[in-house]
């Protein structure tokens, strides 16, 4: 079966850092997604890990490891426009094509 | 590209009615995805196509729901007769084929269609 967890809400304050943890447990592992979706608006994608270690875009980092089943979102110099749900989704099949099991999402506040 | 278009944008209708959603991936894009978002369940996949067949519709709820994709550049899902627990936000994605050199693999939503069933 597939699980995916992610805290359901953090708040943090403009200008600091925040970290947004993924946990999973899924068959057929072929990457991790992050998307941001604003309040009545579409998700749309952030970053892709397929292998393990850091990926950095900008002021947000993405951080996967297999072994251990975990990823985390870094957002740096939080700006009030990042309060968001941030989606962890795995990718899941072995064809040349696969679908994306999201988790619940994780709603980010950021306060001023 | 204009994206993902997904029609109509909202949709009010009674309980027994047919409801039919519409969508046109990207140009290019061989794989196409239906899902539906709540705020109890999240963002579930319901079906997916590649290169228009079929591929996986076991989150297809029960057989009020269908859904078509008779050429690579429309899709419909149907829901007939609509309930009032089907009301929701219906997202369209489509992506390109993972066997392409050098094209990342994300999936590219549509702004969604929300469906009210009174």
């Amino acid at each position: 079966g597939q699980n995916i967890d992610q805290p359901t809400e953090m708040t943090a304050t403009e200008g600091a850092i925040v970290q947004i943890n993924c946990t999973y447990q899924t068959s057929g592992f072929n990457g991790l997604f992050w998307y941001q979706q604003h309040a009545g608006e579409a998700p749309t994608f952030l970053s892709y890990n397929v292998l393990d270690g850091l990926e950095e875009k900008g002021r947000f980092s993405s951080f996967l490891s297999r072994s251990k089943g975990y990823s985390y979102l870094l957002l740096k110099e939080l700006q009030m426009k990042d309060s968001a749900s941030y989606l962890c989704a795995v990718l899941h099949g072995s064809s040349n094509t696969g679908k994306l099991i999201f988790g619940q999402g994780t709603t980010l506040q950021v306060k001023p | 590209d204009a994206g993902v278009i997904q029609s109509p944008r909202h949709e009010v209708t009674e309980m027994g009615q047919e409801v039919t959603l519409r969508c046109k991936p990207i140009s290019g894009h061989n794989s196409l995805f239906w899902y539906r978002q709540t705020m109890m369940r999240g963002l579930e996949l319901l079906i997916y196509f590649n290169n228009n067949v079929p591929i996986d519709d076991s989150g297809m709820p029960e057989d009020r729901f269908s859904a078509k994709m008779p050429n690579a550049s429309f899709s419909t899902l149907k829901i007939q007769p609509s309930e009032p627990r089907d009301s929701a936000v219906y997202f369209c994605a489509s992506s390109p084929a993972r066997a392409i050199a050098g094209v990342r693999y994300e999936q590219y939503f549509g702004p969604g269609t929300r469906l009210t069933v009174t």
